[in-house]
């Protein structure tokens, strides 16, 4: 079946600096992207929609300038995290074509 | 507007019981329904889809749900729970003006021995 990897699985950085997420679809080239972030025991939310070469679409309340998705080709896609805050502090996972998702990346801002 | 519901935040039941999750949607037109299962700090695995066809659709992991669209609902079930099967447990809809995949707020199963 379908496999999405995401790299890192985990990170910690410190307050004010910018951290990279990125996303790829190992067998399969996906028109569409998609960032979600879950908060302990809540469900995903979804960021933002990224299609290959065009600007991502974020959801109401999203920064786009404090998260910035860049999807460079049919097989990547990464989300950086800018001048990141505890706040920032989450799960974030990525979809490949909605259906096949990462294994998440546990993100954790000191 | 496209939603999803998931009265349970958590289901209890006996290793070797049946186990029901429930899931009721709401969707212009014709719903695209998933579920997906999620252990803990891992990522979401597809479980099942219903898109079109057979109510009743067959999952991974013996997993099974029934498309009841009288009801609006896509209640997830398996004949006899593992201790394995505990996880946190999401309904998706994905249809109507939106046109995302819009979750559930997850319910937990828990199987005891």
């Amino acid at each position: 079946g379908a496999v999405v990897s995401q790299h890192p699985s985990w990170v910690i950085c410190k307050s004010g600096t910018s951290v990279k997420i990125e996303c790829r679809s190992l067998d399969f080239q996906a028109t569409t992207m998609f960032w979600y972030r879950q908060f302990p025991k809540q469900s995903l939310m979804l960021m933002a929609t990224s299609n290959e070469g065009s600007k991502a679409t974020y959801e109401q309340g999203v920064e786009k300038d404090k998260f910035l998705i860049n999807h460079a080709s049919l097989t990547l896609s990464t989300l950086t995290v800018t001048s990141a805050h505890p706040e920032d502090s989450s799960f974030y996972i990525c979809s490949a074509d909605e259906q096949y998702f990462g294994p998440g990346t546990r993100l954790t801002v000191t | 507007a496209q939603s999803v519901a998931q009265p349970e935040d958590q289901v209890n039941v006996a290793e070797g019981n049946p186990l029901t999750v429930k899931c009721t949607y709401s969707v212009s037109g014709n719903p695209y329904l998933f579920w997906y299962v999620q252990y803990p700090n891992r990522g979401l695995q597809f479980l099942l889809k219903y898109i079109t066809g057979d109510n009743l659709v067959k999952g991974s992991y013996g997993f099974e749900a029934e498309f009841n669209k009288s009801q609006t609902s896509f209640h997830l079930k398996k004949p006899s729970a593992l201790v394995s099967d505990s996880a946190l447990y999401f309904c998706a809809v994905y249809g109507g003006a939106t046109n995302k995949l819009i979750f559930g707020t997850g319910t937990l199963l828990a199987v005891q021995p």
